[in-house]
């Protein structure tokens, strides 16, 4: 199964600051995805990181806030632009195996992000 | 459209009785069905899927999962609760559409307590 590594594993942000999280897979994976995790509810899908292309973002997410990047199989990067205290959050990177199961995802360990 | 429905947001059982998480689904195809499970400060790991074979479904550290079509349910089960079972559990439908692609819906989350 594939390997994920997320970094900052946790980080304290200023309001209005940016913060860029990097996900790194030690094999290729077709799917990449990105999660958001608020304190004490489920995951909430972000966006689909697409590789060459722009990433394909769920209702009520945007680029302009969360941009995406993918320039190959095993790296994508999400960044939380202009901090409010509101995205403090768990933000999760996933992937879905080239020769795997349809939605069976392998998750990173997180990024506990605290906005003060 | 798909949706999850776990029955109980907190569950308490003593070690050594039998767990039971509740699940029930709502979808328009044939769904893959998966339970997920996340440890305190950790990503989240796969138990058990359903892919249409086997409707009892094995997974790992001795949990199992029984599809039910005609009760749209996929409850989680173990038959002695350990105390390293205490973490959150995800039940997790996807589906395959040609209205909205690929989705996997997760639900909101069972917090397992497991008292020595």
């Amino acid at each position: 199964s594939a390997v994920i590594s997320q970094k900052p594993s946790r980080d304290i942000c200023q309001r209005g600051t940016s913060l860029t999280i990097q996900c790194q897979v030690d094999s290729q994976v077709t799917m990449m995805f990105w999660y958001r995790q608020q304190p004490g509810q489920s995951l909430t899908l972000i966006a689909t990181a697409n590789q060459g292309s722009e990433a394909t973002y769920e209702s009520g997410f945007v680029i302009d806030k969360f941009p995406i990047s993918r320039p190959n199989l095993t790296f994508s990067t999400l960044t939380v632009s202009n901090m409010s205290p509101e995205d403090s959050s768990i933000y999760l990177c996933s992937v879905e195996e080239l020769r795997g199961v349809i939605g069976e995802l392998f998750f990173g360990e997180g990024s506990r992000l605290t906005v003060l | 459209a798909q949706s999850v429905t776990q029955l109980d947001s907190h569950v308490s059982v003593s070690e050594g009785t039998p767990v039971l998480l509740r699940c029930n689904y709502s979808s328009s195809y044939s769904p893959s069905l998966f339970w997920y499970v996340q440890h305190p400060n950790k990503g989240l790991q796969l138990l058990l899927k359903y892919t249409s074979a086997a409707t009892l479904v094995k997974g790992i550290n001795g949990f199992e999962a029984e599809f039910k079509k005609s009760e749209t349910s996929f409850h989680l089960t173990k038959p002695s609760a350990h105390m390293s079972d205490a973490a959150e559990y995800f039940c997790v439908v996807s589906e395959i559409s040609m209205e909205y692609g690929n989705k996997l819906v997760f639900g909101a989350g069972t917090i397992l307590r497991v008292k020595s």
